[in-house]
């Protein structure tokens, strides 16, 4: 079964400090896997796509990294701000199911001033 | 070009009463998607459509229906609603099978 499970499930750190959250997954065949933001009440927003020959991918303050071989993934936020506060979602899409995806239960951030 | 827009954003049903959201795409995306999102969990597939006329079950889908008569449009609908249905909604979007999802605000279902 396709799975997605992130760490931790939920993070709080000072303004301007940086962060890291992590995101494991057993989707396969394995197609593309993307980081989403989702602000309280909001639909998710991409951030970040990244293919299986793609090991880095940047946007702004946020970093994605992906290894393909273990199968792990990480979102490192930069210099966070009060606007980073938000639901960070893991999504792997496999190269088959017609587009469907795995989508993780997400990290809730909360950056404090 | 508004995106992905859902009707209603907010309802409230009593248990057996029936309901349609309503999910429009102004970007001419062939492939059009409804979650659920309940608290503390991941989005789950109820439906989904990979183009006009065609629809498909997804992960969760006993208790919803759904029609794609228009490119543009996808419905959900709950023939008898019960409070285990209680959850926010999410349409989403996209052009191809590898490209990003565009998501909709969501709706917000109460079922008492």
């Amino acid at each position: 079964k396709n799975q997605v499970e992130q760490s931790p499930q939920s993070l709080i750190i000072l303004e301007g400090k940086n962060c890291t959250l992590q995101c494991n997954y057993t989707v396969s065949p394995f197609s593309n896997l993307r980081w989403y933001k989702q602000d309280t009440g909001r639909g998710p927003v991409s951030l970040t796509i990244m293919t299986f020959s793609e090991n880095t991918k940047s946007n702004g303050r946020y970093t994605a990294t992906l290894d393909a071989d273990t199968k792990q993934s990480s979102l490192h936020i930069t210099a966070s701000q009060l606007s980073d506060s938000a639901s960070y979602i893991c999504v792997v899409s496999a190269r088959t199911n017609a587009g469907k995806s795995t989508f993780g239960d997400g990290t809730t951030l909360t950056v404090k001033p | 070009n508004a995106g992905v827009t859902q009707t209603p954003k907010f309802r409230v049903l009593k248990t057996g009463q029936s309901m349609t959201l309503l999910c429009a795409q102004d970007m001419n995306h062939e492939y059009m998607y409804w979650y659920r999102q309940d608290p503390g969990m991941g989005l789950r597939l109820i439906h989904y459509s990979v183009g006009e006329g065609t629809t498909a079950k997804g992960e969760v889908p006993d208790g919803y229906n759904v029609s794609r008569l228009k490119k543009q449009n996808f419905l959900l609908g709950l023939e008898s609603a019960a409070p285990s249905q209680t959850s926010v909604y999410f349409c989403a979007s996209r052009d191809g099978t590898f490209s990003e999802q565009y998501f909709g605000p969501g709706t917000r279902l109460t079922v008492t």
